[in-house]
């Protein structure tokens, strides 16, 4: 298994610009989630979805557009970037059976807007 | 909705001795409480979880315990080595509701040889 991947790596914007990031799992998981980290301030939801055709806001929306049309694979839209914006993304699959319930992380996306 | 503060933000430690990181919940629903670390460069990864109907768990040199009443959980390592240098994050979430992690805002573990 690969696990949870992320494309790209890095990437810089200008603003006003748009883009997506792409992130796919290949471990069956029902629930994916999006996060952005920030200095200091941990890691923050964006948008998550507990299975195909079916996504939810998390904490910091705002600027971003994600859609599920297969288990496998959760992008997440810049529509018009700005400043505000750069961070590292995150993507994360999580596995809920039963009594058993773990995240699996990306390597992330590291976005710089200018 | 849940919100969780960790502390402390930064911690530094002998090689050998034990590090404890506290973290607080405010949502009394909450069930599920993972923690991660995260190396330089790369994504959290689960360490270790606890559940609402457990008060301590332990995997090898890793322990957490969690007090519902008081709405706290800790992360303990002993005899810490070089490699769990890191970022360290706790969480909280309802299992079986909408599956949202809150984070904490992370502590950052030097040991020092």
């Amino acid at each position: 298994n690969a696990g949870v991947t992320q494309t790209p790596k890095f990437q810089v914007l200008k603003t006003g610009q748009s883009m997506t990031l792409q992130c796919a799992q290949d471990m069956n998981h029902e629930y994916m989630s999006w996060y952005r980290q920030d200095p200091g301030m941990g890691l923050r939801l964006i948008h998550y979805s507990v299975g195909a055709g079916i996504t939810d806001q998390g904490e910091v929306p705002n600027g971003y557009n994600v859609s599920r049309s297969t288990t496998e694979d959760f992008p997440l839209r810049l529509l018009s970037a700005a400043p505000s914006q750069t961070s590292v993304y995150f993507c994360a699959s999580s596995l809920s059976r039963g009594l058993v319930y773990e995240q699996y992380f990306g390597p992330g996306t590291r976005l710089t807007v200018t | 909705g849940e919100n969780v503060e960790q502390h402390p933000s930064t911690l530094s430690v002998q090689e050998g001795d034990s590090a404890v990181i506290k973290c607080t919940y405010s949502d009394s629903a909450s069930n599920y409480f993972p923690w991660y670390k995260q190396e330089l460069g790369k994504g959290p990864q689960l360490i270790i979880d606890i559940r609402s109907n457990v008060g301590e768990k332990k995997d090898q040199r890793i322990a957490v315990t969690l007090n519902k009443t008081a709405k706290h959980f800790s992360l303990h390592i002993t005899e810490t080595q070089p490699e769990d240098s890191a970022v360290y994050f706790c969480a909280a979430s309802i299992v079986y509701g909408n599956e949202k992690l809150t984070f904490g805002t992370g502590t950052r573990l030097t040991i020092i040889p």
